[in-house]
């Protein structure tokens, strides 16, 4: 079975603190996903990476930024977190030759 | 923006199939028609897509009409452990980005 780890599942920071929040996939994808979950909002994608060292923003990367330096991690990061970032971080990935995307259990991120 | 329009809430009861429909009449010749669902603290799962035939796989069938304008996907004897948000979703390719709308929430009712 495919399996996307994300390195916590809850997490607390204060406002101005540098997070990182990490994504692990052992099936050798080379496509991996962050997006933000928020009530009434629904998934938004932040960034994508298409290959190791690649990058794509997404819909809403303000505030963000990524690290692809291995293919089968992906590093989400908050350089300076807001209240505004609290919210639910979900990693995906999926492969060239696969048509779904599979998702991480998600890291609920509480920023104080 | 989703190019899909869902109902916000459904009702089923548990052992009747579920039927969930989703428009999209905006829907382009090589664009897809993928459903996902996400069950409470849990990351979304694929279920079943289709171009313009209907597909059957364990899970689902997905019910494409004619024209493509709308879906429905079929849950045949659905369980309690089908409640879940579940979003109908079109993109082009397998490597596209996908957009996720605010989907249908299914409550299954014993």
């Amino acid at each position: 079975d495919v399996k996307v780890t994300q390195s916590s599942r809850y997490l607390v920071k204060r406002t101005g603190e540098k997070v990182f929040l990490e994504c692990v996939q052992d099936m050798d994808h080379e496509n991996m996903f962050w997006y933000r979950q928020d009530p009434g909002l629904g998934l938004r994608l932040i960034y994508f990476s298409y290959d190791v060292k690649m990058k794509e923003k997404g819909d809403i990367p303000e505030g963000y930024s990524v690290s692809r330096e291995k293919k089968e991690r992906f590093s989400l990061i908050l350089e300076s977190a807001s209240t505004s970032q609290t919210s639910m971080y979900l990693c995906a990935s999926g492969g060239q030759n696969y048509n779904e995307q599979f998702f991480g259990p998600g890291t609920r991120l509480t920023v104080l | 923006d989703a190019k899909t329009t869902q109902p916000p809430s459904m009702d089923c009861a548990e052992g009747r199939a579920a039927n969930l429909p989703c428009n999209h009449s905006t829907i382009s010749g090589n664009e897809y028609v993928y459903w996902y669902r996400q069950i409470h603290s849990q990351g979304p799962q694929y279920i079943i897509h289709g171009l313009k035939n209907n597909e059957t796989n364990e899970m689902a069938s997905l019910i494409i009409t004619e024209d493509r304008k709308s879906s429905t996907l079929i849950l045949p004897h659905a369980t309690l452990r089908d409640t879940a948000v579940y979003y109908c979703i079109v993109r082009v390719n397998r490597d596209d980005k996908i957009i996720f709308g605010k989907g249908t929430r299914l409550h299954i009712l014993p």
